[in-house]
């Protein structure tokens, strides 16, 4: 089974520090992801990684950077952190889409951080 | 840019009956996915059920399964002989066809009652 872990369930912040959300998955993944979710507005894309430093921003990645040094690992970085970010955080991975119809994301436990 | 809309932001069940989740959708695209997640209080999302738009015929998986309205832009989730670990965090997510990433629905909060 694919394995996809989270270095925290819970994490609680103070504005203005540094945050670094580390996630880690056990499969040979290519892809891997970095969602927010927040009640009503579903799971928003942040960053994604398609290799080892190799990244795109996707919907809202302002105020986040990420970091991908190892295939298996995927550091998400709030440099700053904003009251505003308080939130679930969820990383996912997934196989490269060659030779295959389509790729399946796995889920990690997720992150949930407060920023006071 | 794709669009994915659950209306429903909560629903409840009896245990045993019938219950449908509505998803709709909106792309120009003529190739691509849907997939329903479970996301479970305090646990890992979980893929549900795929649908493949070239496909006509709806999927199904066990208690759960499917409507496809391509036309419509409409892929509903019904899930049969609800079940107490049924409930969970629903989310309906559009992949394009070449794309990697998903587009995800705001979700729906279901809960199943014994």
């Amino acid at each position: 089974d694919v394995k996809v872990t989270q270095s925290s369930r819970y994490l609680v912040k103070r504005t203005g520090e540094k945050v670094f959300l580390e996630c880690v998955q056990d499969m040979d993944h290519e892809n891997m992801f970095w969602y927010r979710q927040d009640p009503g507005l579903g799971l928003r894309l942040i960053y994604f990684s398609y290799d080892v430093k190799m990244k795109e921003k996707g919907d809202i990645p302002e105020g986040y950077s990420v970091s991908r040094e190892k295939k298996e690992r995927f550091s998400l970085i709030l440099e700053s952190a904003s009251t505003n970010q308080t939130s679930m955080y969820l990383c996912a991975s997934s196989c490269s889409r060659e030779g295959r119809s389509y790729n399946e994301q796995f889920f990690g436990p997720g992150t949930r951080l407060t920023v006071l | 840019a794709q669009t994915v809309t659950q209306s429903q932001p909560e629903m409840s069940v009896q245990e045993a009956e019938t219950v449908t989740l509505s998803c709709t959708y909106d792309t120009s695209e003529n190739n691509y996915y849907l997939f329903w997640y479970k996301q479970p209080p305090s646990r890992q999302m979980i893929l549900v059920i795929r649908q493949e738009a070239y496909k006509q015929q709806n999927a199904t998986e066990n208690r759960f399964s499917v409507n496809f309205q391509k036309a419509a832009k409409s892929f509903s989730l019904k899930i049969s002989d609800s079940q107490l670990g049924d409930t969970a965090m629903y989310f309906c997510a559009f992949m394009e066809g070449a794309g990697n990433m998903l587009t995800f629905g705001g979700g729906t909060r279901l809960m199943v009652k014994p």
